[in-house]
């Protein structure tokens, strides 16, 4: 079982588009985690997100917690966006990951 | 330079070997954790530690060993390691459990069993 998913699993999109990635999860949390995975492997902290919506530059993150849902959006998409975006939820002590949404920006 | 070191990058063990994978972090954090990263299957919590002295179980916690004595360093230990445990391994620390200021991860330990 996942207790979190991702839609979708890749994502290709010309540079400048407007980006959507979805995440969905079925346990009760206190937060909800967007990361960043580069292709060399790193990962990066987005957003923490408890509740409402949070914004850092071209990225807004919105969390449903009645729909237990979160999009993360990317505005005027660039090659360097070129990422694994994953979702992640803390519930309780434990983390549950989605697996991942690979983002190709095309120039 | 401030973060969460992993050593090593890389690492070919043979089946029932045992190694540590270091974890170190410099920024005072109090919560750090281990994961491990499959193909398809995201990332899994194995360990986590809240602070000095206090560790707990993740997800995916058997055939693995983790002890907390400084606030710096978190190791974790395979203790007889099985083709099952080739991943790539992360840790990642926050200065709260919650991630309220966001985690901080190390650059991976990709490990073979072989």
């Amino acid at each position: 079982k996942n207790e979190v998913e991702q839609s979708p699993q890749n994502l290709t999109a010309q540079e400048g588009e407007f980006i959507t990635i979805n995440c969905s999860y079925s346990v009760g949390i206190s937060a909800l985690h967007w990361l960043q995975q580069h292709p060399g492997g790193g990962i990066v902290s987005l957003f923490m997100l408890s509740s409402g919506k949070k914004k850092h530059g071209r990225l807004i993150a919105t969390i449903n917690i009645q729909e237990k849902h979160s999009s993360l959006h990317i505005t005027a998409s660039h090659p360097r966006d070129s990422a694994v975006y994953i979702c992640a939820v803390r519930s309780g002590n434990q983390f549950y990951f989605g697996t991942g949404t690979s983002l190709t920006v095309i120039p | 330079n401030a973060g969460v070191t992993q050593t090593p990058k890389f690492q070919v063990l043979k089946t029932g070997q045992s190694m540590t994978l270091q974890c170190a972090q410099d920024m005072n954090h109090e919560y750090m954790s281990w994961y491990r990263q499959d193909p398809g299957m995201g990332l899994r919590l194995i360990h986590y530690s809240v602070g000095a002295g206090i560790t707990d179980q993740g997800e995916v916690p058997n055939g693995y060993n983790v002890s907390r004595s400084t606030t710096e360093d978190f190791p974790l230990r395979l203790l007889s390691a099985a083709p099952s445990q080739t991943s790539v391994y992360f840790c990642a620390s926050s200065l709260g459990a919650s991630g309220g200021y966001g985690y901080t991860f190390g650059s991976g330990t990709r490990l073979t069993v072989v």
